[in-house]
Parts: C-alpha cells; structure tokens; sequence
C-alpha cells in the first residue's frame, strides 16, 4: 500500500540553528500538506500545496518558516532559526485530486526537539 | 474562523462498555473525518461522512453526522482494549481547499 514518506523521523537541534524536513506523498496526489501537533494538540495547517504552487500559506510563520515544492512531487519545509516553540511534531498529508472523498493521508511525522 | 470542539478530551472505559465521543464544528461544512492516532504515531484515516445523516461502521465503531446541528459522534460499542488511543474529529471546507480543521482530540483508555 502507497504511503507518504517523511524524513527524518527525529530531529533534535539548538536553538537559532536550522533544520529542514522532507516529504515524499503517495505518487498521484497533487495536494501536499505541512501540519504541525504540538504535543496534546491536534494537527494545525502550516501550508498547503496544489502541484507545485501554494494554496494556503496564512498560517505559516513566514519570518523564519519555508516551505517548497519545486517539481509538484516532493516538498522541503525549513526552520531557520529554530526557537523552544518549535518543538513538535511536523505532519505531511497528501491527498488525490478530485477524489470525492479528499481523504488526506499522514506520513508517521518528523518529531522536532528544540534544546 | 472554523472552530472544532470534542468532548469529552479524556475518557477512561471498560472493556465491554459502550460510550459516544462528540464532535460540534462552527461553521458550515461539507465533510468530516475521523482520525485514530498512537501514541508517538501518525494518523490514521477512520471514516469520511460527506452527507447529512451519513453513518459509516467499522468493527465496533459507529460514526454519524447531523450537518443541520452541526455535530459528528464517533460510538464506540463493546469497547477492547485495542481501541485504546487518541481519537481526532477534522472538518474539511472547499473553500479552503479542504485543508483540515482539527479537535483536540478525545483520548481513550480501555482498561479490564
């Protein structure tokens, strides 16, 4: 069964230093999705993708967030400079265009520790 | 703004037990998602109810949708102990892009 790939699974950094994640989603899908859960929380949209152009990027801290999806397929999102508040967890979601359902699917998360 | 409010947030049971976990969402919406997650995990995709009067089940779980009172429920029948976990209501908007809007999530224990 397809699955969205993220890495890495665990990142632990200083803070003011930078860290980037990785997203890979179930080939096919156009719409590519950066959430963030904070520990007890549920999931907050960061950004969201159409192919590789932005749908939604309102909530995303752009002062020191970034995220991008050059060639419509995978996507970088980078931290820099990672604050204490930024621990969590970053959650990848992609879902099939024109799917009427618009499920979307969740890779198992990059897990971000800001000493 | 789209305000999603479960109740209860934790919720221990016996097994055997039968309970309904609640889901009010604020403004109107064409669909709503359940979610499972464990501990340290991703999600997992439960149930998509599109409809009014939309019932899925799976196993022993039941979820509904009433779009006029604005309200999901998630029952839970003859509860075992691998239901333990954290349940997550999200509703989807079109005008939004069908981004999701998430509870905080009900957290459920199954104990003997």
């Amino acid at each position: 069964e397809a699955e969205v790939a993220q890495s890495p699974r665990y990142k632990i950094t200083e803070k003011s230093q930078a860290v980037a994640f990785w997203c890979d989603p179930i080939s096919g899908h156009a719409t590519l999705y950066w959430y963030r859960q904070i520990l007890g929380q549920g999931p907050e949209l960061l950004v969201q993708f159409q192919d590789e152009s932005v749908v939604d990027d309102s909530q995303l801290p752009k002062d020191r967030f970034s995220a991008e999806r050059l060639k419509g397929v995978d996507s970088t999102l980078k931290i820099q400079p990672a604050e204490l508040g930024d621990s969590a967890m970053y959650l990848c979601a992609s879902s099939f265009w024109g799917d009427s359902t618009d499920t979307q699917y969740f890779g198992p998360g990059t897990r971000l520790t800001v000493l | 703004e789209l305000k999603v409010e479960q109740n209860p947030l934790f919720l221990s049971m016996q097994e055997g037990k039968n309970y309904t976990i609640y889901c009010n969402y604020s403004t109107t919406s064409d669909r709503l998602y359940w979610y499972r997650q464990d501990p340290g995990k991703s999600l997992e995709s439960l149930f998509v109810l599109l409809s009014n009067g939309a019932v899925k089940q799976e196993g022993r779980l039941m979820a509904s949708l009433d779009t006029k009172a604005r309200l999901s429920t998630l029952h839970i029948t003859a509860a075992v102990h691998d239901l333990s976990a954290t349940y997550f209501c999200a509703v989807g908007n079109s005008n939004s892009g069908y981004a999701l809007n998430f509870g905080k999530g009900t957290s459920l224990l199954v104990t003997p």
